[in-house]
């Protein structure tokens, strides 16, 4: 079966230190890999999504970065954190789908709380 | 961008009664496919229902089904026998051809013993 490992559960970081979170995948090959961010009783932000590795599409710009160094790990990342960027972070997969047709639902990790102070 | 409208931040039901959450979108694409996600305090997503766009039939998951209108791009959910454990949040998604997957704002759930 599949599986979705996402660290740290929670984190506290003062403003302009550097972020580094990350998702990895077992049990299945070559998936799509998201990043959204949830802001305190709002909806998923979208942020980075990749179907393949080094392939990364930025859905918001901002001073979040996200890599794919391997096929099933997803690192999200910044230089200098800002108070804005906490939050709760989800890093989610899917199989990987046809073009026309996409059916495999999003299958999320714990996420991460994320404070900057 | 896609867009998904929840236009209802917080409702209420009585254990064992029926509530409806409402959704809807935004989408130039014919084909694509629709979630409910339930978020309890854990704050773990978990998928409650899913529907495919060019199936005319609505989905049913146990007390869980969706009133899906494709022309009205409408997709709301239905939760019959309501129970204490579905307190939580519920957000609808979309997803079309490029793999991206959009939420709306989420409805919080409360359930009154």
């Amino acid at each position: 079966s599949q599986t979705i490992h996402q660290w740290p559960a929670t984190l506290v970081q003062p403003v302009g230190s550097p972020l580094s979170l990350e998702c990895t995948v077992e049990g299945t090959s070559n998936p799509n890999l998201y990043w959204y961010r949830q802001a305190a009783g709002r909806g998923l932000q979208l942020l980075f999504y990749s179907v393949g590795i080094g392939q990364i599409s930025s859905e918001v710009p901002q001073n979040l970065s996200a890599s794919r160094p391997q096929d099933r790990q997803f690192i999200l990342s910044s230089k200098k954190l800002l108070l804005s960027d906490s939050g709760f972070y989800l890093c989610a997969w899917t199989r990987t789908g046809t073009a026309s047709s996409y059916n495999s639902p999003l299958h999320f990790g714990n996420g991460t709380r994320l404070t900057v102070t | 961008a896609q867009t998904v409208t929840q236009s209802q931040p917080e409702m209420s039901v009585q254990e064992a009664e029926t509530v409806t959450l409402s959704c809807t979108y935004d989408t130039s694409e014919s084909d694509y496919y629709l979630f409910w996600y339930k978020q309890p305090p854990s704050r773990q997503m978990i998928l409650v229902i899913r529907q495919e766009a060019y199936k005319q039939q609505n989905a049913t998951e146990n007390r869980f089904s969706v009133n899906f209108q494709k022309a009205a791009k409408s997709f709301s959910l239905k939760i019959s026998d309501s129970q204490l454990g579905d307190a939580a949040m519920y957000f609808c998604a979309y997803v079309g051809n490029f793999n991206k997957f959009y939420f709306g704002s989420g409805t919080k759930l409360n359930v009154k013993p």
